[in-house]
């Protein structure tokens, strides 16, 4: 089967950094997205790694290990607006298209 | 700015009539998306196009079914609306570039189905 976890809910503190951790295993991987999603609203695309390693978007970096089914999203300098939920989710699939989506992390940015 | 669009943005119906949810996006992008979540849920794909006369299921099964006739529009389709139904649809079109791809979000429709 698949399956994607991730931490439910994180707290920090506006101007810090912070570690959102996904850990997956499914039956093949192509590639991992991370999504932002604020209540309510659409998602809204960060990422999508296919290759192991950082990739440094702005504020926002995307990680990946293959070999760990592992990836982390890590976001500098929090600002406020920044509270939303983060969705991680894994295309997998040989030969037809099957996206897994975990539960998402909520993250609140405090004062 | 993503150019994905879907109407309509909320709809209230009746258990029994056929419904149908629109999308389209003006950027030429070949794969499409429809998404299923419910209020603190998680998404769920229910349908993609590669392309033009392409669709497939997702790995929610869904009552619904899709067409993409034309690159920019896939509508999807609901026969009989019943009230387990009710749910937030989600479409996305995505633009691949060296296996990358990046996906873009239409604003939803909340479906209500009394």
């Amino acid at each position: 089967g698949q399956n994607i976890d991730q931490p439910t809910e994180m707290t920090a503190t506006e101007g810090a950094i912070v570690q959102i951790n996904c850990t997956y295993q499914t039956s093949g991987f192509n590639g991992l997205f991370w999504y932002q999603q604020h209540a309510g609203e659409a998602p809204t695309f960060l990422s999508y790694n296919v290759l192991d390693g950082l990739e440094e978007k702005g504020r926002f970096s995307s990680f990946l290990s293959r070999s760990k089914g592992y990836s982390y999203l890590l976001l500098k300098e929090l600002q406020m607006k920044d509270s939303a939920s983060y969705l991680c989710a894994v295309y997998s699939g040989a030969g037809s298209y099957q996206l897994t989506f975990g539960k998402g992390t909520k993250l609140s940015v405090i004062p | 700015e993503a150019d994905i669009y879907q109407t309509p943005r909320y709809l209230v119906i009746g258990t029994g009539k056929k419904i149908t949810l629109e999308c389209s996006q003006t950027m030429g992008h070949d794969k499409m998306y429809w998404y299923q979540q419910d209020p603190g849920m998680e998404l769920h794909l229910i349908h993609y196009s590669y392309g033009v006369n392409s669709t497939e299921k997702g790995d929610l099964s869904s009552e619904s079914t899709v067409s993409r006739i034309r690159t920019e529009h896939f509508p999807l389709t609901l026969e009989s609306a019943r009230p387990s139904h009710t749910s937030q649809y989600l479409c996305a079109s995505g633009r691949v570039r060296k296996r990358k791809e990046t996906q873009y979000f239409g604003p939803g429709t909340r479906l209500l189905v009394l």
